[in-house]
């Protein structure tokens, strides 16, 4: 099994506030992801990192910023929640190299904004 | 563009049956193939992968999947479905820049 972890897997807030979503892996992969994931649709990749000090936006628009500073962790952090973010999120990571390396998943944080 | 398709939204099976879903995908290149599995609450869990040598791959919980390149086709089986394969299934392609994931094919099983 992955060793991957997200915290808090469920949250409910309300407007205006600031949340980070906690991402932390265990298995030193360089790789990190964020996704989004609502009902019906595919997984849309918010956010990635190829390693330290290395972060990039992925193809959805997020008002969502991300930051890696040790290989391990990969908070994602909303400034400013609105109902539009309310979401599953998703992060994964996987192994530099060859692109046969799979993406290991997290149980996934469940977000509500009232 | 790179994209991966799964027709089928919602697939209803017995116990017992066999099952297939539909994977397609549009990539120019060598694809790097991926079936994962999603149960509620949970993340997504790797089933198998394709990236090369034989056609046909095997994977965790007796699930299998063929590659056809003629096709762009990358379809999951299971000989004999159980009552916990009730699940949702993504299919996905790796580019080596980015993974793309298809919308996903909810899987009921009844008695």
């Amino acid at each position: 099994e992955a060793d991957i972890y997200q915290t808090p897997r469920y949250l409910v807030i309300g407007t205006g506030k600031k949340i980070t979503l906690e991402c932390s892996q265990t298995m030193g992969h360089d790789k990190m992801y964020w996704y989004q994931q609502d009902p019906g649709m595919e997984l849309h990749l918010i956010h990635y990192s190829y390693g330290v000090n290395s972060t990039e936006k992925g193809d959805l628009s997020s008002e969502s910023t991300v930051s890696r500073i040790r290989t391990e962790h990969f908070p994602l952090t909303l400034e400013s929640a609105r109902p539009s973010h309310t979401s599953q999120y998703l992060c994964a990571s996987s192994e530099s190299g060859s692109h046969n390396q799979p993406q290991h998943f997290g149980d996934g944080t469940r977000l509500s904004i009232l | 563009a790179q994209s991966v398709t799964q027709p089928d939204i919602h697939i209803t099976v017995s116990e017992g049956a066999s099952l297939e879903l539909r994977c397609n995908y549009s990539y120019g290149a060598t694809p790097y193939l991926f079936w994962y599995v999603q149960s509620p609450g949970q993340g997504l869990q790797l089933l198998l992968k394709y990236f090369s040598g034989d056609t046909l791959v095997q994977g965790i919980k007796g699930f299998e999947a063929e590659f056809k390149r003629s096709q762009s086709s990358f379809n999951l089986r299971k000989p004999s479905v159980h009552w916990s394969d009730a699940a949702e299934y993504f299919c996905a392609v790796n580019t080596g820049n980015q993974f793309y994931f298809g919308t996903g094919t909810s899987l009921t099983v009844i008695p």
